[in-house]
This record gives C-alpha cells, structure tokens and sequence, in this order.
C-alpha cells in the first residue's frame, strides 16, 4: 500500500528539547515537503526536498532543519524547540512539486 | 506570484443539500488546481484535480470542480450532502513551471441532520 509514514504521531514536549520528525514514503517519490498546519492559516510549507541532498526552505523555516540522505525519508529536526513551534505537522510526497501530494497522519507536537 | 483565496472559512448544509465550497485563484501561467478533503486527526486526501484538460473534474465521493478562467474560480460542489462528508476542505494551486503547491486556508463543511 503507497503511503507516507509519520513518527511520533503526538508529542508533548519542553523548550529547547531538541526532537525529530521522521517521515517516509515507500513511492520511490522525488518530492517530499514539510508542512504546518494552523488554525486559520491553512497549510504552510516548512521546507522541501527535490530529491536525495537537495533541500530549500519553505515559506516558514525559520527554526527547523530537514536532511534527505535517502529518497525515502526525510525527518525534520527541531533543534531547540519553542512554543510558537506548537502545530499539526504534515510530511508530504509526490513525483514533483506540483502534483498532487501523498499525505502523512500529522504529527501534534505541544512545546511547553 | 500564486495564491488562492477560500471564501468562508465555515460552511453549513443540511444532509441531502447542495455543497457549494468557494475558491478563487490568483496565477500569471495556466494553473493546476486540486482540491484536498481533511477528516478529523488524518492527513489530506485528493479529491480532484485539474491540469488543462477537461473544465469540468469529476472526484471521488460524488464532488466535481469546475474551472472557470474567466472567473478565475474553482468552486467544489457536490448536489446531496452526506453526514460523513463533514471534514475540512483545502484548495491548492501550482503550475508547470512552479515546485510547490499554494493552499487555501481552509473550509470547515458541517452537515446537520
């Protein structure tokens, strides 16, 4: 079954706990991208990955990191976690960047 | 530059009600359209999408888009709403010469009994 997989699913932690967000996919999918999801503010991009070592930011990256040592994953890292980082966080996959996207569960991250 | 505007960020209906989700893009090149559905704790869900072909796209769950240039719209209806199609609903946009996709801020669809 095509899906992209997200871990943990929820998450409560303390500022400046450094924490990751794993993500893969098993598309064999160039494209994989970060999202956060707010109320009221729809889903905003984190970062993207066009393919294994390529990365850029998204429109609010500020605060986070992404690697893509391998097509299939592509973990994102809060490196000194604060509260405005407190979201629904969204993986996503696709062939490219403008096809339709694979979407993850969603990972609730609380920093407290 | 890319963007897309959904107008009402809450939306209630009636079960067996026409679903009528407004969304309005802005784009300089001819656009991709998509419409995604999200249920409550899951990911998003494609329920359409619209890449130059026909103007009128017919989805899963009994939802059809129709692109409209001149109105620069692509409004997502559906003629008889059912109880389970409450969920959130996301228009996006990109285009052949973009890397990412633009989302709308959302529509939250209740369905009353």
């Amino acid at each position: 079954e095509a899906q992209v997989t997200q871990n943990p699913r929820y998450l409560i932690t303390v500022t400046g706990k450094k924490l990751t967000v794993t993500c893969s996919q098993n598309m064999n999918h160039e494209y994989m991208s970060w999202y956060r999801q707010d109320p009221g503010l729809g889903l905003r991009q984190i970062y993207y990955s066009m393919n294994v070592e390529v990365t850029d930011k998204g429109d609010v990256p500020e605060g986070y990191k992404v690697s893509r040592k391998e097509k299939r994953n592509f973990p994102l890292i809060l490196e000194s976690p604060s509260p405005n980082q407190t979201s629904l966080y969204f993986c996503a996959s696709s062939s490219k960047g403008n096809q339709p996207q694979h979407f993850g569960d969603g990972t609730r991250l609380s920093i407290l | 530059a890319q963007s897309v505007t959904q107008l009402g960020s809450h939306v209630s209906v009636s079960e067996g009600a026409l679903v009528l989700l407004r969304c309005n893009y802005s784009s300089s090149v001819p656009p991709y359209l998509f419409w995604y559905v999200q249920y409550p704790n899951q990911g998003l869900q494609l329920l359409l999408k619209y890449t130059s072909a026909a103007t009128l796209v017919k989805g899963i769950n009994g939802f059809e888009a129709e692109f409209k240039k001149s109105e620069t719209s692509f409004h997502l209806t559906k003629p008889s709403a059912h109880m389970s199609d409450a969920a959130e609903y996301f228009c996006a946009v990109s285009s052949y010469n973009t890397d990412k996709l633009i989302f709308g801020t959302g529509t939250r669809l209740q369905v009353f009994p």
